[in-house]
């Protein structure tokens, strides 16, 4: 079966300092790849998605990055984080034939 | 571009009740997929239910049920016999069958809290 892993859960970070948060997915192969923010009580917005190893395409300008160094494997980075980048950062991955969009269970950011 | 618009922002609901949560859509599509989510307090998106705009049939999942109509562009979302664990928040979304990349829109989300 399935089933995609996010990390940490929760990270506290001071402005300025880098960042990486990392997505894997096990039991499929080659599966298209997301990276969504959502602010509190808010919806979620898609920040960078993946169809293939080293393919990104990026939804909106910002301080973030995203690389696929690996097949299932899908990583958000900063150089140098802003207070704005606080947020919930949610991992997801598309199930073909089944056209559904799975998510990880999520990293709470604090940038302070 | 493809918007979602969930109009309310906020119910409440006595438990054992029936609630449906709006939801419209804008597109110049015919071929789409069309969903809700739920997120609890813990925060992880799990999928509701899931609709092919080709499919008359309303789909139903156990206790949650669709009213889709496509003319309107509505998907509307049913729970019924509510219970306390579906307080949440709900989430439509859409996505354009062969879209590039599979990319989803998402509405703002309805907070729906079921009391005791």
């Amino acid at each position: 079966s399935q089933t995609i892993h996010q990390w940490p859960a929760t990270l506290v970070q001071p402005v300025g300092s880098p960042l990486s948060l990392e997505c894997t997915v096990e039991g499929t192969s080659n599966p298209n790849l997301y990276w969504y923010r959502q602010a509190a009580g808010r919806g979620l917005q898609l920040l960078f998605y993946s169809v293939g190893i080293g393919q990104i395409s990026s939804e909106v300008p910002q301080n973030l990055s995203a690389s696929r160094p690996q097949d299932r494997q899908f990583i958000l980075s900063s150089k140098k984080l802003l207070l704005s980048d606080s947020g919930f950062y949610l991992c997801a991955w598309w199930r073909q034939g089944k056209n559904i969009q799975y998510f990880g269970a999520g990293t709470r950011l604090s940038v302070l | 571009a493809q918007t979602v618009t969930q109009s309310q922002p906020e119910m409440s609901v006595q438990e054992a009740e029936t609630v449906t949560l709006s939801c419209t859509y804008d597109t110049s599509e015919n071929n789409y997929y069309l969903f809700w989510y739920k997120q609890p307090p813990s925060r992880q998106m799990i999928l509701v239910i899931r609709q092919e705009a080709y499919k008359q049939q309303n789909a139903t999942e156990n206790r949650f049920s669709v009213n889709f109509q496509k003319a309107a562009k509505s998907f509307s979302l049913k729970i019924s016999d509510s219970q306390l664990g579906d307080t949440a928040m709900y989430f439509c979304a859409f996505m354009k069958q062969g879209a590039a990349g599979n990319k989803l829109t998402f509405g703002g989300g309805t907070r729906v809290l079921v009391k005791p």
